[in-house]
């Protein structure tokens, strides 16, 4: 069975610092993947990046990067030079044996100006 | 490219009536999935078909719910009775999935459809 946890409910970050967003997996698959999707207010999800379990370098998408830790089984969002656009729930996603997608609890980021 | 297109967007009805959610994909998906979204609950996976024909349905909460998709451009998602408590916004997602080890199986989700039951 999969399971993602993410232990932040809220965070709060001063626009243009860089914030991580935590996020830990268990699986026994040994090929899975690994998502980050944003809800801003209004509601729809948004894809922001992705990570294989066997790709060797963290991947990364313009601002965001996904900082991979294979034996610890984490896979944290970082969010550099944070934008006000920012502000949103951000959920972690693992991708399971059946190829269906397993969500976290979600994370509520606040940027002040 | 119109994404994943869903209706209604709201809607409110009274309980022990049928609401039927639809769904469509983005075209040359072949994978398809139904989401429930609640403060409670958060994001829940309810059903998944993969060209056409559902996979998993273990997250469909009771026989109330019901889901098909009669071709790879449509699929619904059925609660008859509906009860206060299925109150959520329901999203459809759909992805293109090449194999079984496939990994950046990318969901795009649509909209949502947001119920609420009386």
């Amino acid at each position: 069975a999969q399971k993602i946890t993410q232990t932040q409910p809220g965070m709060f970050v001063q626009e243009k610092e860089a914030v991580t967003l935590d996020c830990t997996y268990d699986t026994s698959d040994p090929s899975y993947g690994l998502f980050w999707y944003k809800q801003p207010s209004s509601g729809e999800m948004i894809f922001l990046i992705y990570q294989g379990s066997y790709d060797q370098q963290n991947a990364t998408e313009g601002r965001y990067s996904l900082n991979f830790q294979k034996a610890r089984k984490s896979a944290n969002l970082v969010i550099s030079a944070s934008q006000l656009g920012d502000s949103a729930m951000y959920f972690c996603a693992m991708r399971g044996g059946a190829n269906n997608l397993f969500f976290g609890t979600g994370t509520r980021l606040t940027v002040i100006p | 490219d119109a994404g994943v297109i869903q209706s209604p967007r709201h809607e409110v009805t009274e309980m022990g009536q049928e609401v039927t959610l639809r769904c469509k994909p983005i075209s040359g998906h072949n994978s398809l999935f139904w989401y429930r979204q609640t403060m409670m609950r958060g994001l829940e996976l309810l059903i998944y078909f993969n060209n056409n024909v559902p996979i998993d349905d273990s997250g469909m909460p009771e026989d109330r719910f019901s889901a098909k998709m009669p071709n790879a451009s449509f699929s619904t998602l059925k609660i008859q009775p509906s009860e206060p408590r299925d109150s959520a916004v329901y999203f459809c997602a759909s992805s293109f999935l090449r194999d079984a080890s496939s990994g950046a199986n990318v969901l795009t989700f649509g909209a949502g459809s947001r119920l609420t039951v009386l």
